[in-house]
């Protein structure tokens, strides 16, 4: 069974589109993230949801979206797409209390924006 | 100047040499240490965590923690061609806080 899953793992588009990117965890978790990896391998860290709360935004451009239906679930859309948010994103999800503090990822979004 | 420092590499060593991945902090409030690989196209996972000083040992993987240089490490050894990934040291101040990344360094066993 896969813990944390991601839909589509591949998304090619035209800039100014809008997409989505939805993500599934099973592990009962609490709190959901949203990642962006760039070229470089570099995690940032873009959202955090606990309990359906918005618990941490980094300066991330308000084209940026985060919807999350239930706490199992954590969907991203992103508005007028642009060359710069070409990336790959991951989810990930945690237990708050847990004692090693794990995040598990999913396998990753491959966003090319042309 | 970023909170965690981890040198990208690409580090290259033959199969069976000890690897030292290593990553510096300035936030002496960090006290949760966690070194994630993450192989090509995948996701991370979580491979050794720590809480404060010290080491800990899995197997071949050993993690090291020295709070007052501000500095951890990851040692393998007998390293295989299937630890060739990239690695990420990550951390934290409390135990659900944000976690703050490195940037990865990317390993490759030679066989």
């Amino acid at each position: 069974d896969t813990a944390v899953s991601q839909t589509p793992k591949y998304l090619v588009t035209q800039m100014g589109n809008d997409k989505s990117i939805k993500c599934e965890q099973n592990l009962g978790h609490d709190t959901m993230y949203w990642y962006k990896q760039d070229s470089k391998k570099f995690l940032k860290i873009m959202f955090s949801y606990n309990n359906k709360e918005l618990i941490i935004n980094e300066t991330v451009p308000n084209r940026f979206s985060p919807k999350s239906p239930d706490k199992a679930h954590l969907n991203l859309h992103i508005n007028s797409l642009e060359l710069g948010d070409s990336a790959v994103y991951f989810c990930a999800s945690s237990q708050q209390g847990a004692t090693d503090n794990e995040q598990f990822f999913g396998p990753g979004t491959r966003l090319t924006v042309l | 100047q970023k909170e965690v420092e981890q040198d990208p590499g690409p580090l290259s060593v033959p199969e069976g040499a000890i690897v030292s991945l290593n990553c510096t902090y300035s936030n002496s409030a960090f006290q949760y240490f966690m070194w994630y690989r993450q192989y090509s196209r995948k996701g991370p996972e979580l491979l050794m965590y720590t809480y404060s000083s010290g080491n800990k040992e899995d197997g071949r993987f050993t993690a090291q923690v020295d709070k007052s240089s501000k500095y951890i490490s990851l040692f393998i050894r007998d390293s295989q061609p299937s630890d060739s990934a990239t690695y990420l040291c990550a951390m934290s101040a409390w135990r659900n806080n944000q976690l703050n990344w490195g940037a990865g360094t990317k390993l490759n066993i030679k066989p």
